[in-house]
């Protein structure tokens, strides 16, 4: 059965810190998302990373891809309130390309 | 800015009866799919479309279910007789190729 676990599933940091959000997938895929989503609201893409070793950056968000490692992180640099919001990773598990799974999603709440 | 659309953006109905999801994507794109997302999970993927014909589909979309794109613009998704697991948030995406999918703002289905 495929799984797409991330950790932790609830985070609590003060602004002004770093953490890292963990993707594990358990199928072959070089092809991963993440996702950011807000109470009561849709789905906004963060990151597309299409390949092993692929390192893509937004603003206080850098997200980074090991298909070997079946691994995806999520760091998060400095903190502010405003990232707030439930974090998703989702992999994309066909030759095909259209068959999606989600991790079970990471709440985190920054703490002023 | 192009969007995705969803309607109804609630939906109340009773145990047996069909509903029908309606999604407007994004006009240039060539991929759909259906989500759900029970109260304070994970996002699960229901169903794949491309070239008007479904590509994947998961454990989840049983007989049950059933999507159409009637007239080149619409993408719905039908539930024939819903029961009470049903209730849950779905949300409709698109996409062009290997970018990210472009998520909609959701129906909220109540079964009850």
């Amino acid at each position: 059965e495929l799984k797409v676990e991330q950790n932790p599933l609830f985070l609590s940091m003060q602004e002004g810190k770093n953490y890292t959000i963990y993707c594990n997938y358990s199928t072959t895929s070089d092809r991963l998302y993440w996702y950011r989503q807000d109470p009561g609201k849709s789905l906004e893409s963060l990151f597309v990373l299409l390949s092993n070793g692929a390192v893509k950056q937004e603003g206080r968000l850098m997200a980074s891809l090991d298909t070997k490692a079946r691994l995806s992180t999520l760091h998060i640099t400095a903190a502010v309130h405003d990232l707030s919001a439930t974090y998703f990773c989702a992999v994309d598990i066909t030759y095909t390309g259209n068959q999606f799974y989600f991790g079970t999603g990471t709440s985190l709440t920054v703490i002023p | 800015e192009p969007e995705v659309t969803q309607t109804p953006s609630h939906q109340v109905t009773q145990m047996g009866q069909e509903v029908i999801l309606r999604c407007v994507p994004i006009s240039n794109h060539l991929y759909f799919y259906w989500y759900r997302q029970i109260l304070g999970q994970k996002v699960e993927f229901l169903v794949s479309f491309y070239n008007n014909e479904i590509s994947e589909k998961s454990e989840i979309f049983d007989d049950q279910f059933s999507v159409e794109r009637p007239d080149g613009s619409n993408f719905t998704l039908k539930i024939r007789s819903t029961k009470l697991e049903d209730s849950a948030m779905y949300f409709c995406a698109s996409r062009v190729a290997w970018e990210t999918q472009y998520f909609g703002p959701g129906t909220r289905l109540l079964v009850l």
